[in-house]
């Protein structure tokens, strides 16, 4: 079991163009968790998908980003027309599917560091 | 409104010192707490999770403590070694819907020197 893969593990782009994160999950595992960490800051919860649904976007900003996670293939968190305040590194976790919290163990990605230049 | 409060933000000490870091939460309804280590440029790694029937655990050096009635956490560690400078982060999860929502501490940051 690889865990969770990230990719690219850094990402530079201009401000205005597109930037797309991928993660593939541990096998198994059809829960994802996007978070975004920016410098000298904690993790932040950005949005909670389950395989092709959105179960939670709470932490999501209203615009510009966008989160899927399809039948097949990785989960993709996107963001459009970056600005330099979307500089920060992006973490994918993924959990099994299970029912309550306690079995319910997240593993993270080594995560994505955007740069927006 | 779901929080985690961590302390202190960044802590130094000595090589084989003890130190205690503390978590405080008002997420609601409990389902677990975690504490993660996160290595400068790397993914958090799970050390202990606890629910609402225990008081403590621990994994090695690591000895994590939870009082569910005053809703805090503490995250203990013995003999401390320059491997444990990190970051340590609280996650307290919530029920919602068959499924948790974690909610994260902004970390403690841990420096250990020679």
């Amino acid at each position: 079991n690889a865990g969770v893969m990230q990719n690219p593990r850094h990402l530079v782009r201009r401000r205005g163009q597109e930037a797309r994160l991928r993660c593939s999950p541990m096998k198994g595992h059809s829960h994802v968790y996007w978070y975004r960490q920016l410098p000298e800051e904690g993790l932040k919860f950005m949005v909670y998908l389950q395989k092709e649904n959105i179960i939670d976007e709470s932490g999501m900003p209203k615009e510009r980003f966008s989160a899927e996670f399809p039948k097949e293939g990785p989960s993709i968190l996107r963001i459009q027309q970056v600005v330099r305040g979307d500089s920060a590194a992006y973490f994918c976790a993924s959990s099994e599917v299970s029912v309550g919290g306690a079995n319910t163990e997240a593993f993270f990605g080594q995560g994505t560091r955007l740069t927006v230049v | 409104k779901n929080q985690v409060e961590q302390s202190p933000q960044s802590l130094i000490i000595l090589e084989g010192k003890n130190c205690t870091l503390q978590c405080n939460y008002t997420v609601s309804p409990f389902s677990n707490l975690r504490w993660y280590k996160q290595d400068t440029g790397r993914g958090p790694v799970s050390l202990t999770i606890m629910t609402f029937s225990e008081n403590t655990k621990s994994n090695g050096r690591y000895t994590a403590t939870l009082d569910a009635d005053t809703k805090q956490s503490s995250l203990h560690i013995t003999a401390s070694q320059l491997s444990d400078s990190a970051s340590y982060i609280c996650v307290v999860s919530r029920a919602s819907g068959g499924s948790y929502i974690p909610t994260f501490g902004r970390g403690t940051s841990l420096i250990v020197h020679p």
